[in-house]
């Protein structure tokens, strides 16, 4: 199984920066990479697929970079509406698999 | 919009069973591969199970394999996950899932599955 690893766990950033959080898998999934959005008491909310491709609705602010094993998101000007808990998820191979989550909070 | 709608779910003690449904409304279900994804309280999301468009497809996590069946009625647009065996290691928040080109593009609200004697 591969293995998703996310950093760092928590990140803290201030409205109106940049966010960087960083996925690595423990084999190449190629470009078989998403991005997803979790906020308190809702479901995930796909953000990016295919490593860089927005998914319907996501604002320009988010862009999704990498291949192979290592994977980024970017934020770039981050909003309040943004601070949530964000997932990588491989379907690579199988089983599909998710890092631990990466928690953006407000400095 | 999508809808997926999950009834059911609640207390369940170890060892027992349950069943989970999630409807739909406004996709053409039949189309799409469903998936089941949970999470544990406080943890990240864990891949569950799938099931092919028509249904002769299914595969199962390891952890489920034996004890969890997937199916699906695309004449009632509904996906279901019949649990059973039960333990305290799936007590989580059962999410339905549309899965399009291998990734999650809607969900459900979820649905608490508690296991407590």
């Amino acid at each position: 199984e591969i293995v998703m690893t996310q950093s760092p766990a928590t990140l803290s950033v201030s409205p109106g920066e940049r966010a960087t959080l960083s996925c690595r898998a423990t084999q190449s999934v190629s470009n078989k990479l998403a991005w997803y959005q979790q906020k308190p008491g809702q479901a995930p909310r796909l953000l990016m697929y295919a490593a860089s491709t927005r998914a319907t609705g996501i604002p320009a602010r988010f862009s999704g970079s990498g291949s192979g094993t290592e994977f980024t998101l970017t934020i770039s000007s981050l909003q309040s509406e943004d601070f949530a808990v964000y997932y990588c998820q491989q379907y690579n191979n199988w089983p599909r698999t998710f890092g631990q989550g990466t928690e953006l909070e407000m400095k | 919009d999508v809808q997926l709608v999950e009834p059911g779910g609640g207390l369940v003690q170890p060892g027992g069973s349950l069943r989970l449904s999630c409807a739909f409304s406004e996709f053409t279900f039949s189309d799409y591969y469903m998936d089941w994804v949970r999470q544990a309280p406080g943890k990240g999301l864990e891949y569950v199970s799938s099931i092919s468009p028509n249904g002769d497809v299914t595969s199962y996590a390891n952890s489920v394999k034996g004890r969890f069946t997937i199916s699906r009625d695309n004449s009632n647009n509904t996906l279901y996950l019949r649990m059973g065996s039960l333990t305290v290691d799936d007590m989580a928040v059962y999410y339905c899932a549309r899965r399009a080109s291998g990734c999650y593009d809607y969900w459900g609200q979820g649905i608490l599955v508690t296991v407590s004697s």
